[in-house]
């Protein structure tokens, strides 16, 4: 089966930079996604990264372990509008996404 | 313009009640999913699509049903059997790789 896991809270200040942290287990990894959610609504695409490494999108980054079955996302100049609910998610090659219980981050001013 | 569609956005149901809720897309994506959020926890797969005429069981699949005629379209139907139906119910559609997108969301409540 899959599952994955990620810490359900993190707080930080503005301006900082967190680290989020996700291990999964799968069947035929095909892949680890994040996504954002703010209260209320639909889950928003951040990053994806299928080969080991760090990919960077502007404030974010997002790394990935193959061989320890780990990824992050790193979020920097951290900024209020950051507090949200972050996901990571993994595909196995039946297609099927599973997605993290979520870690709700708290931006302080 | 592209993306993804869920309707009604807010859904009633009373109880002993089957209700539908649609999702149609124009991405021209094939894989299509349904989700289940409950307040304050992640997301729970309830039914995929990797092609037209073919879907699998998600994770919490009793209670739920879904059809996938059309490319564009992936109805759910939440049942009588599903005791406990009050949720956000999300529909997405996967580009290559794991990138997806996701509609607004219905809310569903009993009543």
């Amino acid at each position: 089966g899959q599952s994955l896991e990620q810490p359900s809270e993190v707080t930080a200040v503005e301006g900082a930079i967190v680290q989020i942290n996700c291990t999964y287990q799968t069947s035929g990894f095909y892949g680890l996604s994040w996504y954002q959610q703010h209260d209320g609504g639909a889950p928003t695409f951040l990053s994806y990264n299928a080969l080991d490494g760090l990919e960077e999108t502007g404030r974010f980054s997002s790394f990935l372990s193959r061989s320890d079955s780990y990824g992050y996302l790193l979020l920097q100049e951290l900024q209020m509008k950051d507090s949200a609910s972050y996901f990571c998610a993994v595909r196995d090659q039946g297609g099927k996404l599973i997605f993290g219980q979520g870690t709700e981050l708290s931006v302080k001013p | 313009d592209g993306g993804i569609t869920q309707s009604p956005k807010y859904l009633f149901r009373k109880e002993g009640q089957n209700v539908t809720l649609s999702c149609e897309q124009n991405l021209n994506h094939d894989a299509m999913y349904w989700y289940r959020q409950d307040p304050g926890q992640g997301l729970r797969l309830i039914y995929y699509s990797q092609i037209v005429n073919d879907f699998q069981k998600g994770d919490i699949a009793e209670g739920y049903s879904v059809s996938r005629e059309k490319k564009e379209s992936f109805p759910l139907t939440v049942t009588s059997a599903q005791k406990n139906p009050t949720a956000f119910y999300l529909c997405a559609s996967r580009a290559s790789g794991n990138t997806i997108y996701f509609g607004e969301g219905s809310w569903l409540t009993v009543v």
